[in-house]
Protein backbone atom coordinates (compact mmCIF):
# COMPACT_ATOMS: atom_id res chain seq x y z
CA UNK A 1 0.00 0.00 0.00
CA UNK A 2 1.07 3.75 -0.48
CA UNK A 3 1.94 5.65 2.52
CA UNK A 4 0.56 9.21 2.81
CA UNK A 5 3.03 11.10 5.39
CA UNK A 6 1.11 14.44 6.54
CA UNK A 7 2.53 17.38 7.99
CA UNK A 8 2.16 19.08 10.66
CA UNK A 9 0.14 17.35 12.27
CA UNK A 10 -1.43 20.09 14.42
CA UNK A 11 -1.19 23.93 13.22
CA UNK A 12 -1.99 27.01 14.96
CA UNK A 13 -2.20 30.63 13.32
CA UNK A 14 -4.06 33.48 12.95
CA UNK A 15 -6.56 34.71 11.12
CA UNK A 16 -5.15 36.29 7.82
CA UNK A 17 -2.34 34.12 8.03
CA UNK A 18 -0.98 31.99 5.32
CA UNK A 19 -1.02 28.10 5.72
CA UNK A 20 0.25 25.11 4.40
CA UNK A 21 0.37 21.91 4.87
CA UNK A 22 2.33 19.31 2.79
CA UNK A 23 1.96 15.52 2.20
CA UNK A 24 4.67 13.11 1.22
CA UNK A 25 3.38 9.94 -1.24
CA UNK A 26 5.77 6.77 -0.53
CA UNK A 27 6.21 6.19 -4.12
CA UNK A 28 4.56 8.22 -7.25
CA UNK A 29 1.46 9.14 -7.62
CA UNK A 30 1.58 11.84 -10.23
CA UNK A 31 -1.57 13.85 -9.88
CA UNK A 32 -3.87 11.72 -7.87
CA UNK A 33 -4.07 13.64 -4.39
CA UNK A 34 -7.21 14.76 -2.97
CA UNK A 35 -7.40 17.48 -0.14
CA UNK A 36 -10.24 17.06 2.17
CA UNK A 37 -11.31 19.18 5.02
CA UNK A 38 -13.34 17.92 8.26
CA UNK A 39 -15.42 19.69 10.93
CA UNK A 40 -16.27 17.60 13.99
CA UNK A 41 -19.24 16.03 13.82
CA UNK A 42 -19.07 15.89 9.91
CA UNK A 43 -18.39 14.36 7.01
CA UNK A 44 -15.11 15.41 5.37
CA UNK A 45 -15.77 17.66 2.48
CA UNK A 46 -13.55 17.83 -0.66
CA UNK A 47 -11.53 20.99 -1.77
CA UNK A 48 -9.22 19.69 -4.39
CA UNK A 49 -8.72 17.16 -6.77
CA UNK A 50 -5.67 16.41 -9.28
CA UNK A 51 -3.33 17.86 -6.85
CA UNK A 52 -4.77 21.42 -7.80
CA UNK A 53 -7.73 21.18 -9.49
CA UNK A 54 -10.43 23.69 -6.79
CA UNK A 55 -14.00 21.65 -6.27
CA UNK A 56 -16.83 23.61 -7.50
CA UNK A 57 -18.19 26.39 -4.83
CA UNK A 58 -14.85 26.18 -2.81
CA UNK A 59 -13.08 29.80 -1.66
CA UNK A 60 -10.27 30.63 -4.06
CA UNK A 61 -8.24 30.93 -1.07
CA UNK A 62 -7.69 27.05 -0.80
CA UNK A 63 -5.08 25.88 -3.32
CA UNK A 64 -2.76 22.96 -4.11
CA UNK A 65 -0.12 22.25 -5.73
CA UNK A 66 2.57 19.44 -6.51
CA UNK A 67 3.22 16.22 -8.16
CA UNK A 68 5.14 13.04 -7.83
CA UNK A 69 5.32 12.46 -4.41
CA UNK A 70 5.42 15.77 -2.84
CA UNK A 71 2.45 18.05 -2.71
CA UNK A 72 1.31 20.86 -0.78
CA UNK A 73 -2.05 22.58 0.44
CA UNK A 74 -2.23 26.33 1.23
CA UNK A 75 -4.89 28.39 2.56
CA UNK A 76 -3.78 32.23 1.82
CA UNK A 77 -5.84 33.85 4.22
CA UNK A 78 -6.87 32.25 6.94
CA UNK A 79 -10.25 32.67 8.17
CA UNK A 80 -12.64 31.17 11.18
CA UNK A 81 -14.59 28.83 9.53
CA UNK A 82 -11.21 27.00 8.01
CA UNK A 83 -11.11 25.48 11.31
CA UNK A 84 -11.04 22.25 11.09
CA UNK A 85 -8.80 18.88 9.96
CA UNK A 86 -7.88 18.91 6.63
CA UNK A 87 -6.75 15.21 5.20
CA UNK A 88 -4.94 14.36 1.93
CA UNK A 89 -5.93 11.25 -0.19
CA UNK A 90 -3.98 9.17 -2.93
CA UNK A 91 -5.78 7.58 -5.65
CA UNK A 92 -2.94 6.33 -7.81
CA UNK A 93 -3.66 2.88 -6.34
CA UNK A 94 -6.46 1.36 -3.95
CA UNK A 95 -6.53 1.37 -0.93
CA UNK A 96 -7.31 5.11 -1.42
CA UNK A 97 -4.60 5.62 1.95
CA UNK A 98 -5.50 9.15 3.29
CA UNK A 99 -2.69 11.45 5.59
CA UNK A 100 -2.96 11.57 9.46
CA UNK A 101 -4.67 14.68 9.21
CA UNK A 102 -3.56 18.04 9.79
CA UNK A 103 -6.28 19.72 13.21
CA UNK A 104 -5.64 23.32 12.33
CA UNK A 105 -6.94 25.97 15.37
CA UNK A 106 -6.94 29.64 15.11
CA UNK A 107 -4.41 31.62 17.68
CA UNK B 1 -27.30 13.84 -3.98
CA UNK B 2 -27.88 12.37 -0.79
CA UNK B 3 -26.81 9.19 0.91
CA UNK B 4 -28.07 7.71 4.11
CA UNK B 5 -26.15 5.49 5.71
CA UNK B 6 -28.06 3.40 8.42
CA UNK B 7 -27.73 -0.26 9.93
CA UNK B 8 -25.09 0.90 12.67
CA UNK B 9 -25.12 -0.51 16.06
CA UNK B 10 -23.27 -1.92 19.37
CA UNK B 11 -22.41 -5.75 18.45
CA UNK B 12 -19.91 -8.06 20.36
CA UNK B 13 -17.36 -9.15 19.01
CA UNK B 14 -17.18 -11.74 16.51
CA UNK B 15 -20.65 -10.58 15.46
CA UNK B 16 -21.87 -9.82 12.20
CA UNK B 17 -23.33 -6.48 10.72
CA UNK B 18 -24.74 -5.28 7.70
CA UNK B 19 -24.70 -1.56 6.95
CA UNK B 20 -26.91 -0.09 4.07
CA UNK B 21 -26.28 3.44 2.20
CA UNK B 22 -29.28 4.69 0.36
CA UNK B 23 -28.57 6.75 -2.72
CA UNK B 24 -30.97 9.32 -4.63
CA UNK B 25 -30.30 12.62 -6.68
CA UNK B 26 -27.70 10.61 -9.51
CA UNK B 27 -27.98 7.98 -11.22
CA UNK B 28 -27.13 5.25 -8.86
CA UNK B 29 -25.96 2.19 -11.29
CA UNK B 30 -23.88 4.45 -13.21
CA UNK B 31 -21.30 4.94 -10.31
CA UNK B 32 -18.64 3.59 -8.47
CA UNK B 33 -19.55 3.46 -4.79
CA UNK B 34 -16.75 3.47 -1.80
CA UNK B 35 -16.96 2.94 2.02
CA UNK B 36 -14.53 5.04 4.25
CA UNK B 37 -14.38 4.83 8.11
CA UNK B 38 -13.43 6.56 11.03
CA UNK B 39 -12.18 5.52 14.46
CA UNK B 40 -12.98 7.40 17.17
CA UNK B 41 -10.93 10.56 17.62
CA UNK B 42 -8.33 8.47 14.60
CA UNK B 43 -8.26 9.81 10.82
CA UNK B 44 -9.91 8.67 8.06
CA UNK B 45 -9.20 5.21 6.94
CA UNK B 46 -10.34 3.65 2.90
CA UNK B 47 -12.29 0.56 3.60
CA UNK B 48 -13.78 -0.76 0.21
CA UNK B 49 -15.50 -0.06 -2.85
CA UNK B 50 -17.15 -1.62 -5.85
CA UNK B 51 -17.65 -0.78 -9.84
CA UNK B 52 -20.99 1.02 -10.90
CA UNK B 53 -22.35 -2.73 -12.00
CA UNK B 54 -20.48 -4.71 -9.44
CA UNK B 55 -18.21 -6.72 -11.24
CA UNK B 56 -15.18 -5.28 -9.72
CA UNK B 57 -14.83 -5.24 -5.68
CA UNK B 58 -11.83 -4.04 -3.37
CA UNK B 59 -10.82 -4.23 0.00
CA UNK B 60 -8.53 -2.54 2.83
CA UNK B 61 -6.01 -5.43 3.79
CA UNK B 62 -7.21 -4.56 7.62
CA UNK B 63 -11.02 -5.85 6.26
CA UNK B 64 -10.12 -8.19 3.46
CA UNK B 65 -12.13 -11.87 4.01
CA UNK B 66 -14.19 -10.53 6.76
CA UNK B 67 -16.30 -7.68 4.92
CA UNK B 68 -18.28 -8.10 1.75
CA UNK B 69 -19.32 -4.91 -0.64
CA UNK B 70 -22.49 -5.00 -2.61
CA UNK B 71 -25.08 -3.15 -4.15
CA UNK B 72 -28.83 -3.02 -5.87
CA UNK B 73 -28.83 -1.24 -8.57
CA UNK B 74 -32.91 -1.44 -9.01
CA UNK B 75 -33.16 -0.26 -5.29
CA UNK B 76 -30.26 2.21 -5.46
CA UNK B 77 -28.62 0.93 -2.03
CA UNK B 78 -25.20 0.33 -1.42
CA UNK B 79 -24.06 -2.23 1.40
CA UNK B 80 -21.38 -3.67 3.77
CA UNK B 81 -21.71 -6.62 5.10
CA UNK B 82 -19.29 -6.90 8.12
CA UNK B 83 -18.22 -10.15 9.42
CA UNK B 84 -16.37 -11.61 12.45
CA UNK B 85 -15.60 -8.00 13.89
CA UNK B 86 -13.52 -7.10 15.62
CA UNK B 87 -12.86 -3.61 18.57
CA UNK B 88 -11.10 -2.03 16.47
CA UNK B 89 -13.70 -1.70 13.60
CA UNK B 90 -15.60 0.43 16.13
CA UNK B 91 -15.52 3.91 13.90
CA UNK B 92 -18.10 5.76 12.10
CA UNK B 93 -18.51 4.29 8.36
CA UNK B 94 -19.60 6.46 5.60
CA UNK B 95 -20.33 5.93 1.93
CA UNK B 96 -18.86 7.97 -1.06
CA UNK B 97 -20.23 8.66 -4.10
CA UNK B 98 -17.00 7.48 -6.86
CA UNK B 99 -14.07 6.01 -6.59
CA UNK B 100 -11.71 8.46 -5.55
CA UNK B 101 -12.10 11.81 -5.51
CA UNK B 102 -15.96 11.46 -3.62
CA UNK B 103 -17.30 15.06 -3.91
CA UNK B 104 -20.38 13.34 -1.88
CA UNK B 105 -20.56 11.38 1.20
CA UNK B 106 -23.62 10.51 3.42
CA UNK B 107 -23.57 11.66 7.02
CA UNK B 108 -22.13 8.15 8.23
CA UNK B 109 -23.49 5.35 10.86
CA UNK B 110 -21.67 4.29 13.94
CA UNK B 111 -20.60 0.72 14.11
CA UNK B 112 -19.84 -0.28 17.89
CA UNK B 113 -17.74 -3.53 18.70
CA UNK B 114 -17.77 -4.25 22.26
CA UNK B 115 -18.75 -6.73 24.80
Amino acid sequence: DIQMTQSPSSLSAFVGDRVTITCQASQDISKYLNWYQQKPGKAPKLLIYDASKLETGVPSRFSGSGSGTHFTFTISSLQPEDIATYYCQQYDNLPGTFGQGTKLNIK
Amino acid sequence: VQLLESGGDLIHPGGSLRLSCAASGFTFGSYAMSWVRQAPGKGLEWVSAISNDAYNTYYANSVKGRFTISRDNSENTLFLQMNTLRADDTAIYYCAKDLSPSAYWGQGTLVTVSS
